[in-house]
């Protein structure tokens, strides 16, 4: 049962392109998060995801920043217009469900890099 | 507030010595506190948590105390090992129909010397 599968691992990007980053959860899991991490601080929440809905999107920067996890494929993050602080390694966590026995697995990460 | 502080923010330590990393809380509706490990260029991995009924866990090197009426926990790692050098988190979690959303400590840099 392959982990959590995040891709690229790394992606560089200038002022002002798109980022996209993919995410698929671990085989059975239907509940993906993402969190956000900058350089020498902890995670941050960004979204949570059931199948084709959002769920909780408190964490996701009001502009710029959308997320989706359609029926069939991963789950994407996409940064428009990517700015030198988006710079950061983004992480995503499935689960089975959710509730009291539920862990959640991370990916890698996706290292995004703002030149 | 949904706020999570952690201490220290880097820990150096002999090999066969106790790393303790402290972290306290402020939202008494956490039910779940998980500790994660993080190696360079990977992501985090859940070492060991516990339940807010329970006042200390152990799971091999590894022990979670919890003051419930501090709203403080921390992790031991007893005889560490150049092997736990690594980026230790604590977090905090709501678990319920909106997800089990995490929060997390600013995170502890552990090194282990030789």
């Amino acid at each position: 049962n392959a982990g959590v599968m995040q891709n690229p691992r790394h992606l560089v990007r200038r002022r002002g392109q798109e980022a996209r980053l993919r995410c698929s959860p671990m085989k059975g899991h239907s509940h993906v998060y993402w969190y956000r991490q900058l350089p020498e601080e902890g995670l941050k929440f960004m979204v949570y995801l059931q199948k084709e809905n959002i769920i909780d999107e408190s964490g996701m920067p009001k502009e710029r920043f959308s997320a989706e996890f359609p029926k069939e494929g991963p789950s994407i993050l996409r940064i428009q217009q990517v700015v030198r602080g988006d710079s950061a390694a983004y992480f995503c966590a499935s689960s089975p469900t959710w509730g009291a026995e539920t862990e959640a697995f991370f990916g890698q990460g996706t290292r995004l890099t703002v030149v | 507030q949904q706020q999570v502080k952690q201490s220290p923010q880097s820990l150096i330590v002999q090999k066969g010595g106790i790393s303790i990393i402290n972290c306290a809380y402020e939202n008494t509706a956490f039910d779940y506190f998980p500790w994660y490990q993080q190696f360079p260029g990977k992501g985090p991995a859940l070492l060991i948590a516990i339940r807010p009924d329970v006042s200390e866990k152990k799971e091999g090197r590894f022990t979670i105390s919890f003051n419930k009426s501090a709203k403080q926990f921390s992790l031991h790692i007893m005889d560490s090992q150049p092997g736990d050098s690594a980026t230790y988190f604590c977090a905090a979690e709501l678990r319920g129909a909106a997800g089990n959303k995490l929060t997390f400590g600013g995170g502890t840099r552990v090194l282990v010397k030789p």
